[in-house]
């Protein structure tokens, strides 16, 4: 069975340009969450959808925004990039399970804005 | 607020050799902890997920512990392999939404 696929793996953006990210959930998960890792630092929350709601978000900016999709794939959309927001972006998919189920990460998306 | 912390940074050890890697957590109230391995420029690799309520869980060579009490954990590697050089990351789920992460430790096995 396929895990989790981002796409794409690799981008280069100039500062002020916006950006797509996708992500495929494991078949049968229902959740996806975002998470942004910065060069040296651990993965930081951004959002976790379920059941295409939004169910929590991480203390980022507006220019950040996701949705989950009927078939549960997921986009992350960052507005009016800056050089801060270049960082490997991972998406996580789960089963439900109220906070106790493993959550399962994607390879990233590698994001340069230059 | 959930903070964890990882120590040491960085570990190098010799092939065939035991090591502990530590991971705190500032809040005892936590769904369960998870440990990753990070290899250079990819993904979460899941390893060991334990529950609030369990004490430790085992997957071949490595062997993770809980203490929520203490806000503890530890991950065991037995007879360490140069492919198991990577960064190893403890996360806590203080939530039902997200994981809290510590920055990681980076571990590199020797010939």
């Amino acid at each position: 069975d396929a895990g989790v696929t981002q796409s794409p793996t690799h981008l280069i953006k100039t500062r002020g340009q916006h950006v797509t990210l996708r992500c495929s959930p494991i078949s049968g998960h229902k959740s996806v969450s975002w998470y942004q890792q910065v060069l040296g630092q651990g993965p930081q929350f951004i959002f976790q959808y379920y059941e295409k709601e939004e169910r929590g978000r991480g203390n980022f900016p507006d220019r950040f925004s996701a949705r989950q999709f009927p078939n549960y794939s997921s986009e992350l959309n960052v507005n009016a990039l800056l050089l801060g927001d270049s960082a490997l972006y991972l998406c996580a998919s789960s089963l439900p399970g109220q906070g106790r189920e493993q959550l399962f990460f994607g390879e990233g998306s590698r994001l340069t804005v230059l | 607020k959930q903070e964890v912390t990882q120590i040491p940074a960085a570990l190098s050890v010799p092939e065939g050799e035991n090591l502990v890697l530590n991971c705190s957590f500032t809040d005892s109230a936590i769904y369960n902890l998870q440990w990753f391995r990070q290899d250079p420029g990819k993904g979460l690799t899941s390893l060991l997920l334990i529950q609030s309520s369990q004490r430790e869980q085992t997957s071949g060579r490595l062997n993770a512990s809980l203490d929520k009490s203490s806000g503890r954990s530890t991950l065991y590697i037995a007879a360490s392999q140069p492919g198991d050089s990577a960064t190893y990351l403890c996360a806590v789920r203080p939530g039902s939404e997200k994981l809290v992460f510590g920055k990681g430790t980076k571990l590199t096995v020797n010939p």
